[in-house]
């Protein structure tokens, strides 16, 4: 079975673009979470969406933004590009929200670069 | 809020060694406990869980044991092999409606033949 799956792999930007990144969870999974890795720390929690709503915002700013589609699949948008969202982002994926024994699945991210 | 501490730096073993990874936590609610591994390169991969108080998650010949009285999620292995070397991230989930995941800031191993 196909894994969680995040396009594209890397990312080169300049300060002030625009960039959407993309993910494709686990067939049978509804829920989709993203997470934001920089160099050197753990990930940091951004969204997390169910059945295309929003279950979980975290302390990150209103340039970014996602949605999840009606085939699970879903979108980080971050507008505004700064140099201190060079990182890692991160897709996982569960069956369920609402529960912490549910296990998340990761994708193997999306290397965003801004310069 | 919630948290967890892993306070290791880098750590270089040889192959065969006996590893102990501290991970303690800050929780208001009843968590979940998780190591997640991270090799080179890669997106994160879930090692071993557990979801209550005494529980042993065991994989790979890692196990970690969940210590509601001393709020620890210690991760162990007898024996590494070269191929453990990767970045090891201890995580937890709160107990409510949610499954954020809460991460450490993870410590380097590195094993040597």
């Amino acid at each position: 079975d196909a894994g969680v799956t995040q396009s594209p792999t890397h990312l080169i930007k300049t300060r002030g673009q625009q960039v959407t990144l993309r993910c494709s969870p686990i067939s049978g999974h509804k829920s989709v979470s993203w997470y934001q890795q920089v160099l050197g720390q753990g990930p940091q929690f951004i969204f997390q969406y169910y059945e295309k709503e929003e279950r979980g915002r975290g302390n990150f700013p209103d340039r970014f933004s996602a949605r999840q589609f009606p085939n699970y699949s879903s979108e980080l948008n971050v507008n505004a590009l700064l140099l201190g969202d060079s990182a890692l982002y991160l897709c996982a994926s569960s069956f369920r929200w609402d529960t912490n024994t549910d296990t998340q699945y990761f994708g193997p991210g999306t290397r965003l670069t801004v310069l | 809020g919630d948290s967890v501490t892993q306070m290791e730096g880098p750590v270089t073993l040889s192959e065969e060694a006996f590893l102990t990874k501290n991970c303690t936590y800050t929780a208001t609610e009843y968590p979940s406990l998780f190591w997640y591994v991270q090799y080179p390169g890669e997106g994160l991969q879930l090692l071993l869980k557990a979801t209550k108080a005494d529980d042993k998650g065991s994989n790979k010949g890692f196990e970690a044991t969940y210590r509601k009285e001393t709020t620890s999620f210690h991760l162990e292995k007898g024996s590494v092999q070269v191929s453990d070397s990767a970045v090891y991230f201890c995580a937890l989930i709160s107990g409510g409606a949610t499954n954020k995941l809460i991460f450490g800031t993870g410590t380097l191993l590195a094993v040597q033949p």
